[in-house]
C-alpha cells in the first residue's frame, strides 16, 4: 500500500497569495495517478486535479498540480477567500486507493 | 447532472451491523463507471471502504475487507454498504461516490455525506 504524507499540516497565508502544497508518496506512484481534494466544513470532497496535472470539470486555472514518482505539489497561484479550505491527495491504480491526511489552508 | 444520496440509521450500537444505501440520480449505474464508499471520522481524514461495478464486482479496503459487503440493485439504481461488527473506531461521515478509471480510481461525484454515530 502506497502512503501519502502530506505537507505543512497547516498553511496560513493571505487572500492574493500563493500556496504550494506538497504530497509524498512512500513509493513511486505509476503513470502519475495522482489527485487533489478539496473539502470545505460540511461539505463533500471537490475533486480538482487527477493524474497529477489534469484539472477537472469546472477548476478554475489558478490551481494547477505538478509531480511525478513520490512527489507531487498542488499550487494555488493566487488565493481567493473560497479556497480557504482542506486539500487531500489520493493515489489511485491497482491494488488499492489511499488518501494523505490532509493539508488545512486557512486565512492568516 | 449525477447525483448521489445516502441514507440509513445515524445510530448503531457496537457489535451491530452499519447498514447504508446510496441512491443514484441522473445517471444509470447500469450504464458503467466503478461506485465506491469512503468515509471520514470526525475532523480527520478519508478512507477508501470500496467499490463495486454494476455486474456486481467487488473490491475493498484490505484493512476493512474481513467486515465489509457492498452490494447492487440495479432495477433500483442504487447500491449499498454492510459494515458488521461495528465499535466507536467506525464513528463517521459515510460518503458514496462515482468512480472514474476503474475499480481504484477518482471520485468525481460525491453524495453529501450521512454521520453514523456508534454508540450504545
Amino acid at each position: 500500500e502506497i502512503v501519502l504524507t502530506q505537507s505543512p499540516g497547516t498553511l496560513s497565508l493571505s487572500p492574493g497569495e500563493r500556496a504550494t502544497l506538497s504530497c509524498r508518496a512512500s513509493q513511486s506512484v505509476s503513470s502519475s495517478y495522482l489527485a487533489w481534494y478539496q473539502q470545505k466544513p460540511g461539505q463533500a470532497p471537490r475533486l480538482l486535479i487527477y493524474g497529477a496535472s489534469t484539472r477537472a470539470t469546472g477548476i478554475p486555472d489558478r490551481f494547477s498540480g505538478s509531480g511525478s514518482g513520490t512527489d507531487f505539489t498542488l499550487t494555488i497561484s493566487r488565493l481567493e477567500p473560497e479556497d480557504f479550505a482542506v486539500y487531500y491527495c489520493q493515489h489511485y491504480g491497482s491494488p488499492s486507493i489511499t488518501f494523505g491526511q490532509g493539508t488545512r489552508l486557512e486565512i492568516k | 447532472q449525477v447525483q448521489l444520496q445516502e441514507s440509513g440509521p445515524g445510530l448503531v450500537k457496537p457489535s451491530e451491523t452499519l447498514s447504508l444505501t446510496c441512491a443514484v440520480s441522473g445517471y444509470s449505474i447500469s450504464s458503467g463507471y466503478y461506485w465506491g464508499w469512503i468515509r471520514q471520522p470526525p475532523g480527520k481524514g478519508l478512507e477508501w471502504i470500496g467499490s463495486i461495478y454494476h455486474s456486481g464486482s467487488t473490491y475493498y479496503n484490505p484493512s476493512l475487507k474481513s467486515r465489509v459487503t457492498i452490494s447492487v440493485d440495479t432495477s433500483k439504481n442504487q447500491f449499498s454498504l454492510k459494515l458488521s461488527s461495528v465499535t466507536a473506531a467506525d464513528t463517521a461521515v459515510y460518503y458514496c461516490a462515482r468512480i472514474r478509471f476503474g475499480e481504484f480510481g477518482i471520485f468525481d461525484y460525491w453524495g453529501q455525506g450521512t454521520l453514523v454515530t456508534v454508540s450504545s
